[in-house]
């Protein structure tokens, strides 16, 4: 399958600081990205979805000035946590969906290994 | 109401048994469905797609019931390597995730 990697995948930083994942796809090229946080114990959360070329859609409750989203490229999607808390200590993922042909939905979505970000 | 519904479990089972998922969704208009499997502090990975015509993947099935909006994931002859959180997955327009059920294989 596609691959997609993510950077890096364990962060460790003070609270106040400002934290970067980066998100590619390796093997073919994703005009969308989606972000996703999950808490321990609890399942995947959407965050966002990344757009190449075009402003990210935020979920509800997802601040958009906390969690910076740039879609550089087709193949590469950032996510910065600014001014992170102890709270926003999490599971960070990134996915590339592959679309369905002639449809709008997607056959497959491959997802990065995950960022572990504690915010002591 | 949420978008999919999981049981959480857990589910500890024998190896060699046989042991079934179930997943709900709400909106009829969800378009693809999935199972993937997360092991612990591990990102997703896909099992399988699910179609109305059902699927068979050695020793996994996957069923979808469109009129009942209901998913189903049969495991037959658990293995210890089975152990893992299962996710239901549907899609319409972005990725809906259950809340994952936990299977444990016992020895």
């Amino acid at each position: 399958g596609a691959v997609v990697s993510q950077h890096p995948s364990r962060v460790i930083c003070k609270s106040g600081t400002s934290v970067k994942i980066e998100c590619r796809s390796l093997d073919f090229q994703a005009t969308t990205m989606f972000w996703y946080r999950q808490f321990p114990k609890q399942s995947l959360m959407l965050m966002a979805t990344s757009n190449e070329g075009s402003k990210a859609t935020y979920e509800q409750g997802v601040e958009k000035d906390k969690f910076l989203i740039n879609h550089a490229s087709l193949t590469l999607s950032t996510l910065t946590v600014t001014s992170a808390h102890p709270e926003d200590s999490s599971f960070y993922i990134c996915s590339a969906p592959l679309g369905l042909a002639g449809t709008s939905s997607y056959n497959e979505q491959f997802f990065g290994p995950g960022t572990r970000l504690t915010v002591l | 109401r949420k978008e999919v519904e999981q049981d959480p479990g857990p589910f500890n089972v024998p190896e060699g048994a046989t042991v079934a998922f179930n997943c709900t969704y709400s909106n009829s208009a969800s378009q693809s469905f999935f199972w993937y499997r997360q092991d612990c502090r591990k990102e997703p990975k896909l099992l399988m797609s699910v179609y109305s015509s059902g699927n068979e993947d050695g020793r996994f099935t996957a069923q979808l019931n469109r009129a009942s909006q209901y998913i189903s994931l049969l495991i037959r002859d658990s293995k210890l390597s089975d152990s893992a959180t299962y996710l239901c997955v549907v899609n319409r327009n972005q990725f809906y995730f259950g809340t994952g059920t936990s299977l444990t294989v016992i020895p």
